[in-house]
């Protein structure tokens, strides 16, 4: 089974800054990463797949990069909705794996 | 538009049974494989069961296998979740998902149904 380890598990940042969350997977994924943002109380939403490319519907502040084993979301600037926690999610390999999430909270 | 609607959770004891049922609309069922998600109280998403569109490829997590069995109906548009030897452990929030319109990733969620085991 491949181990998402994401980090950190909590960041905090004032509104309109950018914001820098990690995904390592424990082996080679290649590009077979997803994002996804989850707010209290909600089902998940899918913000990004294949690591970089965004979903239907996802504001252009939300970019994913990397390859292999390490990846990352970057949220440019952000916004009163942003604040949630992220999870990344692997589907390279089964069983599928995800991290433990990101908790990001307002500074 | 695209709907799963998951359904059949509730409280049960350590030990027993319980089947849960994800009903969909908006998109050819039959086309489309489908996942089982779960969340525990104040813990993250665990990924815990897939099956193929025509229910020939399946997959378990192994902290469900031997106990879950997911299947489906391609004529009634649901999938289903038998989840039999229940643990205090499974207690969680069970969500069916599928990708429709992106090429990686489950885009549509339903809205979650809840089990709870508690003797």
């Amino acid at each position: 089974e491949i181990l998402m380890t994401q980090s950190p598990a909590t960041l905090s940042v004032s509104p309109g800054e950018r914001a820098t969350l990690s995904c390592r997977a424990s082996q080679s994924i290649s590009s077979n990463l997803a994002w996804y943002q989850q707010k209290p109380g909600q089902a998940p939403r899918l913000l990004i797949y294949g690591a970089s490319t965004r979903a239907i519907g996802i504001p252009a502040r939300f970019s994913g990069s990397g390859s292999e084993t390490e990846f990352i979301l970057t949220i440019s600037s952000l916004q009163s909705e942003d604040f949630a926690t992220y999870y990344c999610q692997q589907y390279n390999n089964w069983p599928q794996t995800f991290g433990r999430g990101t908790k990001v909270e307002i500074e | 538009q695209v709907q799963l609607v998951e359904s059949g959770g509730d409280l049960v004891k350590p030990g027993g049974s319980l089947r849960l049922s994800c009903a969909t609309s908006g998109f050819p069922f039959i086309d489309y494989h489908m996942t089982w998600i779960r969340q525990a109280p104040g813990k993250g998403l665990e990924w815990i069961s897939y099956i193929s569109s025509r229910g020939d490829t399946i997959y378990y997590a192994d902290s469900v296998k031997g106990r879950f069995t997911i299947s489906r109906d391609n004529v009634k548009n649901s999938l289903f979740l038998q989840m039999n030897t229940l643990r205090a452990e499974d207690t969680a929030v069970y969500y069916c998902a599928i990708r429709v319109a992106a090429t990686g990733g489950l885009d549509y969620w339903g809205q979650g149904t809840q089990v709870t085991v508690s003797s």
